[in-house]
């Protein structure tokens, strides 16, 4: 089974700064394959990349995803008030259907 | 507009079942699977299972293997999630989402809180 690890845990940042976050996998991921999320509190979770770097319908582009292999990167170019929550990485195996996420980075306002 | 109406709160004794519907809007149903995910309090996401709404294929995380049944009904576009043999570590909310092939989840249902309490 592979495990998602991402990091750091809490990552403190002002609005208008660049953000970083990593997602691990403790095997090969097809690129085609990995997600990110993001999750505010007491909302559900909501679909921002898919195959590792193609933003969803309606995601702006200050954010975007890059990587390839075990290791992955979300961008958040421009920090705006909304983008402070919580973002999770999934991978996925096709046959058959299985995700995985990572435990979460909480990205919160300096 | 595509979006998935799941069924209300619910509160559960321990050794009890719950079925958690999950009704979709705005799309050719049995066009993507459905996938079950949830997340107790505090935590982070768990994923549960899928099901294929083309022909009712199921496949579950080994956690839940035995406990967890998905079905669908076609005729009205539903998704269902049976979790039996409740503990109160099943206390979360349960997420339904709509799964392309090899695509994101996407979107996610308004999430179902399920409490197990005596």
């Amino acid at each position: 089974e592979i495990v998602l690890t991402q990091s750091p845990g809490t990552l403190s940042l002002s609005p208008g700064e660049r953000a970083t976050l990593f997602c691990r996998a403790s095997q090969y991921v097809a690129s085609n394959y990995l997600a990110w999320y993001q999750q505010k509190p007491g909302q559900a979770p909501r679909l921002l990349i898919f195959g590792a770097s193609t933003r969803a319908a309606g995601i702006p582009d200050r954010f975007s995803g890059s990587g390839s292999g075990t290791d992955f990167t979300l961008t958040i170019s421009r920090l705006e008030s909304e983008d402070f929550a919580v973002y999770y990485c999934q991978q996925y195996i096709h046959s058959p259907p299985r995700y995985t996420f990572g435990q979460g980075t909480k990205l919160e306002i300096k | 507009q595509v979006q998935l109406v799941q069924s209300g709160a619910d509160m559960k004794k321990p050794g009890a079942s719950v079925r958690v519907s999950c009704k979709a809007f705005g799309y050719t149903f049995n066009s993507y699977g459905v996938t079950w995910v949830r997340q107790a309090p505090g935590q982070g996401l768990e994923w549960m299972g899928w099901i294929s709404t083309y022909n009712g294929n199921a496949n579950y995380a080994q956690k839940f293997q035995g406990r967890v049944t998905m079905t669908t009904d076609t005729s009205t576009s539903t998704a269902y999630m049976e979790l039996r043999n409740l503990r109160s570590d099943d206390t979360a909310v349960y997420y339904c989402a709509r799964t392309p092939l090899g695509g994101g989840l996407d979107p996610w249902g308004q999430g179902t809180l399920v409490t197990v309490s005596p």
